[in-house]
């Protein structure tokens, strides 16, 4: 089946600690995109990547880093120097054109600092 | 500024009630593109339909139903005849290529419950 895979759905972290969110799609999609969503908000972009080895800050991306190595993967990397991590992180992915294309999600991976 | 407001927080009905989300949006571009998405409990954002701004047709699918009026700059979502599957959080969106970059801006969505 096509889709996108998101794992852990569920991850804790000491404060301090790096951790990585993976994101992973079958659909031969170009472009991929990491959400962040807090309770009670909608969904605000982290980051966006529009082909293999590009990517571009969203509106929060203080904190996170990602890479783009494989069209397929595009994996999240949660810093100690994000201050407030605790929340839902959703990935998403698109045909290839950022400009027009519906973009599609993962599960998600709800994330919790001890 | 918000460019997608959903001012409904929660919608509460009984089945088989209709329900309509308000989505009101602000934007300068000529060409943009609206969209709504519907997350139910697991998280698992589900598309629903999206309208290109030159595409003022109505649109139903099922008991789904989209009205958008430009005039206004709305794009309300109806459900006809609800059902308890129906509960979710309901969010709307807004892209505007030559603008903002891109990017999909997103309401603070609508919860629904349907009650049965």
């Amino acid at each position: 089946d096509g889709g996108i895979t998101q794992s852990p759905k569920y991850l804790f972290r000491k404060e301090g600690q790096n951790v990585t969110l993976s994101c992973e799609q079958n659909l031969n999609h170009d472009a991929m995109y990491w959400y962040r969503q807090d309770p009670g908000q909608g969904l605000r972009l982290i980051y966006y990547s529009q082909i293999v080895n590009d990517f571009q800050k969203g509106d929060i991306a203080e904190g996170y880093s990602v890479s783009r190595e494989k069209k397929e993967s595009f994996p999240l990397t949660v810093t100690s120097a994000q201050k407030n991590p605790t929340a839902f992180y959703l990935c998403a992915s698109s045909r290839g054109d950022v400009r027009t294309d519906t973009q599609y999600f993962g599960p998600g991976t709800r994330l919790t600092v001890l | 500024a918000q460019k997608v407001t959903q001012a409904q927080t929660e919608i509460s009905v009984v089945e088989k009630e209709d329900v309509t989300l308000d989505c009101v949006y602000e934007t300068r571009d000529t060409t943009y593109y609206l969209f709504w998405y519907k997350q139910p409990p697991s998280g698992e954002l589900v598309f629903l339909i999206r309208r290109n701004s030159f595409d003022e047709q109505n649109e139903i699918s099922g008991r789904y139903s989209w009205n958008f009026q430009k005039s206004t700059s709305s794009f309300n979502f109806t459900i006809t005849a609800s059902q308890v599957v129906d509960s979710a959080v309901y969010f709307c969106a807004l892209s505007e290529p030559p603008s903002n970059d891109y990017k999909l801006s997103f309401g603070a969505g609508t919860t629904v419950t349907v009650r049965a």
